[in-house]
């Protein structure tokens, strides 16, 4: 079975500066996807961004990009020039051949003005 | 542009009580699942569907049935609540392929539910 670990339940960064999230996961599949979803006080699920696991290329959305290191199971987001909208709780999630997707337990963020 | 229609916001039950929760999407999707999300413990699946008529038990599944009426519906039932399942409940939905050919999954906006 995947699993998936945020092992930092909260973070803090100054508006205007860069903070990187972390994750790592564990499977045995060759092909997967990765997502980070953004929750925000409103309760809703955001798709923040997917990295496709036989790509080496790294994703980017705008501000927001991850650092994809496959061989150590890694999947970090950082998140550039911090705005005070992005206070939120951010899952990452695994998805893999079995159309099942596999949260980590999320990560709060604040941002200070 | 409705996406994933969840009904009701918020729910009070007393213990003993029975529930259903629906779900609605109308992105013409395959798969639909039903989550838990408690404090501390991220999203758990409870139950899904990976086409309709069929459905598969997830992760924490005691407790709780469901439904696929149809494609679009995608009910979850709580036969006799308890206070363990007090929780918010998030339906989602995604295309045929599923998240393993990098379809994202589409989150109605959950259910509060509270069991005294």
């Amino acid at each position: 079975a995947q699993t998936v670990t945020q092992s930092q339940p909260e973070m803090s960064v100054q508006e205007a500066e860069t903070v990187t999230l972390s994750c790592t996961y564990d499977t045995s599949e060759s092909d997967y996807y990765l997502f980070w979803y953004k929750q925000p006080p409103s309760r809703q699920m955001i798709l923040v961004i997917r990295q496709e696991a036989y790509k080496q290329q790294n994703a980017t959305e705008n501000r927001f990009s991850v650092n994809f290191q496959k061989a150590a199971k890694s999947f970090s987001l950082k998140i550039s020039d911090s705005q005070l909208g992005d206070a939120a709780m951010y899952f990452c999630a695994y998805g893999g051949a079995n159309s099942k997707l596999t949260f980590g337990k999320g990560i709060t963020l604040s941002v200070r003005p | 542009n409705a996406g994933v229609t969840q009904t009701p916001k918020f729910q009070v039950l007393k213990t003993g009580q029975s529930m259903t929760l629906q779900c609605a999407q109308d992105m013409n999707h395959n798969s639909m699942y039903w989550y838990r999300q408690d404090p501390g413990m991220g999203l758990r699946l409870i139950y899904y569907s990976a086409s309709e008529g069929t459905t598969d038990k997830g992760e924490v599944p005691n407790g709780y049935n469901v439904s696929r009426l149809n494609k679009r519906e995608f009910s979850l039932r709580l036969e006799s609540a308890a206070p363990s399942q007090t929780s918010v409940y998030f339906c989602a939905s995604t295309s045929l392929l599923g998240v393993g050919s990098g379809r994202p999954q589409h989150f109605g906006d959950g259910t509060r539910l509270s069991i005294l």
